[in-house]
C-alpha cells in the first residue's frame, strides 16, 4: 500500500524557536496533502490543505503566519511552527490521497513539545 | 455544517465479548465513511471504509461496519474482542470525494478487561 512518512517523529524545542515538520509520500505523487492537529485524548482537527504549486488553504481559526505550509514538490509538504509556544505542543499528523477518488494515507505523526 | 458524533467516550468490554461502537453523521447526501484505530502515541490505521454498494462492509482485524442511511449511522462491530483491540477508535467522513479532508468524530476509547 501507499506510504506516507513524517519527520521527525518527535521534537522538543524551546519557546520562541521554529520547528519544521516534513511529510513525504514515498511511493506516489500527491498534489494535495492535509495537516491535522490532535490534542491529548482529542479528535483530529484539520488545520490546512497543502496544495502543490499554490498557497495552502487554512481552516478557520488557524493562524497562517504561525503555521507555515510549503508544498515544495509532488512528494513533500512541510509544516513550520514559527515562534513556538507551549500551547503549540501537540501531535501533528499529515495525510495524502493518491488521487481525489482514493482513500487518503496518514503519516505516523509528529509529537511536538515546546518547553 | 457536516459533523460526526461518537456518543460513547469510553467503553469497556470483556475479552471475548462482542463490541459495537456507534457513529452518526450529519450530511445531506451519502458521505464517504471511515473507521480508524489509533494506538497510544501512534498514527491512524484504516479499519474499513464505505463508499457505495453493500451497506455491510468488512475490514481488517475482524471488524465490520454497517451503513444505515435512515439512521445516518455507520456503527462498527466485532463479534469477539481481543485484548489487543484496546485503543482509540475514530469515525470519519469525507465529503464529495474519497480523497478529501476528513471530518473526525471525537473518538471512543476502548478498554478490554480480562
Amino acid at each position: 500500500g501507499a506510504v506516507v512518512s513524517q519527520h521527525p517523529s518527535r521534537v522538543i524545542c524551546k519557546s520562541g524557536t521554529s520547528v519544521k515538520i516534513e511529510c513525504r509520500s514515498l511511493d506516489f505523487q500527491a498534489t494535495t496533502m492535509f495537516w491535522y492537529r490532535q490534542f491529548p485524548k482529542k479528535s483530529l482537527m484539520l488545520m490546512a490543505t497543502s496544495n502543490e504549486g499554490s498557497k495552502a488553504t487554512y481552516e478557520q481559526g488557524v493562524e497562517k503566519d504561525k503555521f507555515l505550509i510549503n508544498h515544495a514538490s509532488l512528494t513533500l509538504s512541510t509544516l513550520t511552527v514559527t515562534s513556538a509556544h507551549p500551547e503549540d505542543s501537540s501531535f501533528y499528523i499529515c495525510s495524502a490521497p493518491r488521487s481525489p477518488e482514493e482513500t487518503q494515507y496518514f503519516g505516523p505523526g509528529t509529537r511536538l513539545l515546546v518547553l | 455544517a457536516q459533523s460526526v458524533t461518537q456518543p460513547d467516550i469510553h467503553i469497556t468490554v470483556s475479552e471475548g465479548a462482542s463490541l459495537e461502537l456507534r457513529c452518526n453523521y450529519s450530511y445531506g447526501a451519502t458521505p464517504y465513511l471511515f473507521w480508524y484505530v489509533q494506538s497510544p502515541g501512534q498514527g491512524l490505521q484504516l479499519l474499513l471504509k464505505y463508499f457505495s454498494g453493500d451497506t455491510l462492509v468488512q475490514g481488517i482485524k475482524g471488524f465490520e461496519a454497517e451503513f444505515k442511511r435512515s439512521q445516518s449511522s455507520f456503527n462498527l462491530r466485532k463479534p469477539s474482542v481481543h485484548w489487543s483491540d484496546a485503543a482509540e477508535y475514530f469515525c470519519a467522513v469525507g465529503i464529495n470525494q474519497a480523497g478529501t479532508a476528513l471530518i473526525f468524530g471525537k473518538g471512543t476509547t476502548l478498554s478490554v478487561s480480562s
